[in-house]
Order: structure tokens, then C-alpha cells, then sequence
């Protein structure tokens, strides 16, 4: 079976604190791919990186940056310094066999 | 590149009419397209599977006959939300996906939303 958790239903944090979102995946499929998208008030989907199982390598865009282990299966998502205009709903989700499967979403509120 | 324009952005209708929602691929081959449902402050819930030229595959619980599916060509695929009524309000959202010749991967992306609210 294939899943996805996102323990965290919502955070909270002043600007400029450092927070992390937490993703938990599980799957059976050996090639698979980790997505993490942003979804503002608007409602449209907003992809922030997609990493495939046999890259393990952490990434860092801007502000942003992504711890990938396979051996405990997370995806894990740091934002560094946020900002309000980050708050948003983060998603992140896998892609196995053409089957996506999403988690339930970390709702994230930055206060100024 | 990988450009999926979903229209209408935004709809209102009467309980009882029919809505057409279309998802487009602009500048790529959609050989699957995927339709999901997202209800407030939920995650995306998948309805459908779509390989171009063949039935759509609905996922358990959704009702076929209600959200028609077609998917005639590899850039376009229409959902059409027959006989809508108040509880088919929602946020749908279109994805597609294609392989990159050139890394192999499986490039999923997905379209703006149609949000429609039936009165």
C-alpha cells in the first residue's frame, strides 16, 4: 500500500522563525517520485520541487530546502526565515506506477 | 514548458444544469490525465484516471454516469458534471502526466482549478 503523512495539521509561527514540514511516505514501488506542492488562498496548485528515489540528495532553493531519507522515508520541508507570503496550504505527495497519492496537507500560518 | 490551462477558473450554475470543465496541455503530448476533488480545507482526492482514446477509470465511490470523463485527444480532456447539484461544489482540479525522453521521469503537472459552486 502507498501513503502518505503529514502529521502536522497546522503550524503557526512568527516571521522570520525557521519551520519545518514533515512528510512520511510509504510504497512498495522501487522507483517513485516526491512531490511537494504550495497551495495559496487562490487555490491553484504551485510546485515546489519533485525528487525521485534514487536521488538522495538534500536541496536548497532560496529560502527553501528539502531533506530526502529513505532510510526513514521522509521528505521533509524547511523554510528558513519565512516570510507571510508563505503562508499557505503545503502538500506533499508520491508518485509511484502513475498512482498519485497525496497527503492531508500542513497548513502553515506565518504571523508578522 | 509543460504548460496545463484549466478552464473555466470559475463557475456558477443552477442545481439541475450540466458544467463542462476543460483541461489542456499546451505545449505537450497528456498521454494521462488525472481529475481530482478537493473539498475545504482537505487534501486532493483523485476521481479519475484518463489514458487518452480509452474510458476513463474512476475510483471507487465516484459515480461515473455523474462526472462524465473524455479524453479524445493527448491534449485535451473534459470533465462535465452532469445534473450538477449543491453538494457537487468543489474545487476540481486536472493534472497531467507525460515521461521525459531525456531524464525519464514521470513530469506531472497540474492545471490552475476550476471552482464551481452550484446554487
Amino acid at each position: 500500500a502507498q501513503k502518505v503523512t503529514q502529521a502536522q495539521t497546522e503550524i503557526s509561527v512568527v516571521e522570520k522563525e525557521d519551520v519545518t514540514l514533515d512528510c512520511v511516505y510509504e510504497t512498495r514501488d522501487t522507483t517513485y517520485y516526491l512531490f511537494w506542492y504550495k497551495q495559496p488562498p487562490s487555490g491553484e496548485l504551485v510546485f515546489l520541487i519533485r525528487r525521485n528515489s534514487f536521488d538522495e540528495q538534500n536541496e536548497i532553493s532560496g529560502r527553501y530546502s528539502w531533506n530526502f531519507q529513505k532510510s526513514t522515508s521522509s521528505f521533509n520541508f524547511t523554510i528558513t526565515a519565512s516570510q507571510v507570503v508563505d503562508s499557505a496550504v503545503y502538500f506533499c505527495a508520491l508518485l509511484g506506477n502513475y498512482q498519485l497519492i497525496w497527503g492531508a496537507g500542513t497548513k502553515l500560518i506565518i504571523k508578522p | 514548458g509543460a504548460v496545463v490551462s484549466q478552464h473555466p477558473s470559475r463557475v456558477i450554475c443552477k442545481s439541475g444544469t450540466s458544467v463542462k470543465i476543460e483541461c489542456r496541455s499546451l505545449d505537450f503530448q497528456a498521454t494521462t490525465m488525472f481529475w481530482y476533488r478537493q473539498f475545504p480545507k482537505q487534501s486532493l482526492m483523485l476521481m479519475a484516471t484518463s489514458n487518452e482514446g480509452s474510458k476513463a477509470t474512476y475510483e471507487q465511490g465516484v459515480e461515473k454516469d455523474k462526472f462524465l470523463i473524455n479524453h479524445a485527444s493527448l491534449t485535451l480532456s473534459t470533465l462535465t458534471v452532469t445534473s450538477a447539484h449543491p453538494e457537487d461544489s468543489s474545487f476540481y482540479i486536472c493534472s497531467a502526466s507525460f515521461r521525459d525522453f531525456d531524464s525519464g521521469a514521470n513530469v506531472l503537472t497540474f492545471g490552475a482549478g476550476s471552482r464551481l459552486t452550484v446554487l
